[in-house]
């Protein structure tokens, strides 16, 4: 079946460690996402791409990075700048712009 | 930035009861998209709305999309235990080529 494949689901990371988080995707999709979700909150927008080997930046970037090397792929890597790292973040993808997303089951990470 | 509100922020119903959440943005919209996420879930799109004016139905589920495309709502008609979740609109802003996310509803439903 296609889909979207996050891992870990759990991550614990030491402060000031840089963690980098899985995206694959197997939907042939043009564009993908990355988005944090706090406690309650809605989704806010991280980076995102709408093609290979090119990528925006959302509205929080800041301490983040990604890179898109291949069209199922999307990792992003939450670097030790990032003052509060502690969240749910979720990956998805849309076959092009103005279409639904489809989102990957997140992965919890928590920094200690 | 540009923001998407929602209303109200939780709402708590009797199963069978109606139930409305409504979507605003300062900015007109490109098109809407509904998405639901169920407690420790992920979203899940329901549907998107592109003209102005545009009433979609999916079963007790109705989607509208106002005729200034700077507003939405959704509408569930006797509710259930299944419809239990969080509910985010999420808009396309002038030409932005992403989607801006609501602040959500979350419903709960009791029996």
């Amino acid at each position: 079946d296609g889909g979207i494949t996050q891992s870990p689901k759990y991550l614990f990371r030491k402060e000031g460690q840089n963690v980098t988080l899985s995206c694959e995707q197997n939907l042939n999709h043009d564009a993908m996402y990355w988005y944090r979700q706090d406690p309650g909150q809605g989704l806010r927008l991280i980076y995102y791409s709408q093609i290979v080997n090119d990528f925006q930046k959302g509205d929080i970037a800041e301490g983040y990075s990604v890179s898109r090397e291949k069209k199922e792929s999307f990792p992003l890597t939450v670097t030790s700048a990032q003052k509060n790292p502690t969240a749910f973040y979720l990956c998805a993808s849309s076959i092009r712009v103005l279409y639904g997303y489809t989102f990957g089951s997140g992965t919890r990470l928590t920094v200690v | 930035g540009q923001q998407v509100m929602q209303i109200p922020q939780y709402q708590h119903v009797q199963e069978g009861e109606d139930f409305t959440t409504y979507c605003n943005s300062s900015t007109t919209l490109s098109n809407i998209q509904w998405y639901k996420q169920r407690p420790g879930g992920h979203p899940v799109f329901l549907i998107q709305l592109v003209k102005s004016g545009e009433v979609k139905k999916q079963k007790r589920l109705t989607f509208q999309f106002g005729e200034a495309k700077k507003n939405s709502s959704l509408h569930i008609t006797a509710t259930q235990t299944t419809d239990v979740g969080t509910y985010f609109c999420a808009g396309m802003i002038g030409t932005a080529s992403k989607l801006t996310f609501g602040t959500g509803t979350r419903l709960q439903v009791t029996l």
